[in-house]
């Protein structure tokens, strides 16, 4: 597609229910990122893959966060037993090439808003 | 482990008139890159302007132009003839070049409003 794009764009889920978000990079990019953007804060990174491999899941908060790409293309973050603290927008970033070279453009989605209640 | 600091949390400016947004930034690494983010209410996160650290010549995309100070690990944008569509939040971000390590590190953003 053009961009990135992501579903859905908004959730409002119960406390303790499991969410799955989803994110379709640009066709082709090989890098793809999760982050987590709190209410008022900057952006902080959760994860990256490059095709299939998770080769960083550094910054996922706890076990209960899990993401996947298992074709190497379209990937899910998936949230279990969800709590008040991980309400925050979810943005899917992809780019072109792998992360390190270059300082490669990473093109971001428009997010997915959680609301935890 | 890689800091970036906005220390204003809000600004304004000005229809047509020029405006700089602050940035400061820690590392221990010689080689990154810096960038500078648009992110409108609608979330998605656009690039404004990038500079690479070992570049000394300032970036500039059009009205958008940076002063980067590597000694003094400074990062400022300057947008000049301002206009309403810059209405935005404005993060500074640092991504360490190579390694292990390439996601972006953000600040915790400057609110800009341009007034008509």
């Amino acid at each position: 597609g053009a961009g990135v794009s992501q579903s859905p764009r908004y959730k409002v889920a119960k406390r303790g229910q499991d969410v799955a978000l989803r994110c379709d990079p640009i066709s082709g990019h090989v890098s793809l990122f999760w982050y987590q953007q709190a209410l008022g804060q900057g952006p902080e990174f959760l994860t990256y893959f490059q095709n299939e491999a998770q080769l960083d899941k550094s910054g996922l908060p706890s076990d209960r966060f899990f993401a996947e790409r298992p074709e190497g293309s379209v990937s899910t973050l998936k949230i279990q037993r969800t709590q008040q603290e991980d309400s925050a927008v979810y943005l899917c970033a992809s780019s072109l090439r792998d992360r390190g070279l270059g300082g490669n453009t990473i093109y971001f989605g428009e997010g997915s808003w959680l609301t935890v209640v | 482990a890689q800091t970036v600091t906005q220390s204003q949390p809000e600004m304004s400016v000005q229809e047509a008139e020029t405006v700089t947004l602050s940035c400061t930034y820690d590392t221990s690494e010689n080689n990154y890159y810096l960038f500078w983010y648009k992110q409108p209410p609608s979330r998605q996160m656009i690039l404004v302007i990038r500079q690479e650290a070992y570049k000394q010549q300032n970036a500039t995309e059009n009205r958008f132009s940076v002063n980067f100070q590597k000694a003094a690990k400074s990062f400022s944008l300057k947008i000049s003839d301002s206009q309403l569509g810059d209405t935005a939040m404005y993060f500074c971000a640092f991504m360490k070049h190579g390694g292990s390590q390439g996601n972006l590190i953000f600040g915790k953003g400057t609110k800009l409003s341009v007034k008509p």
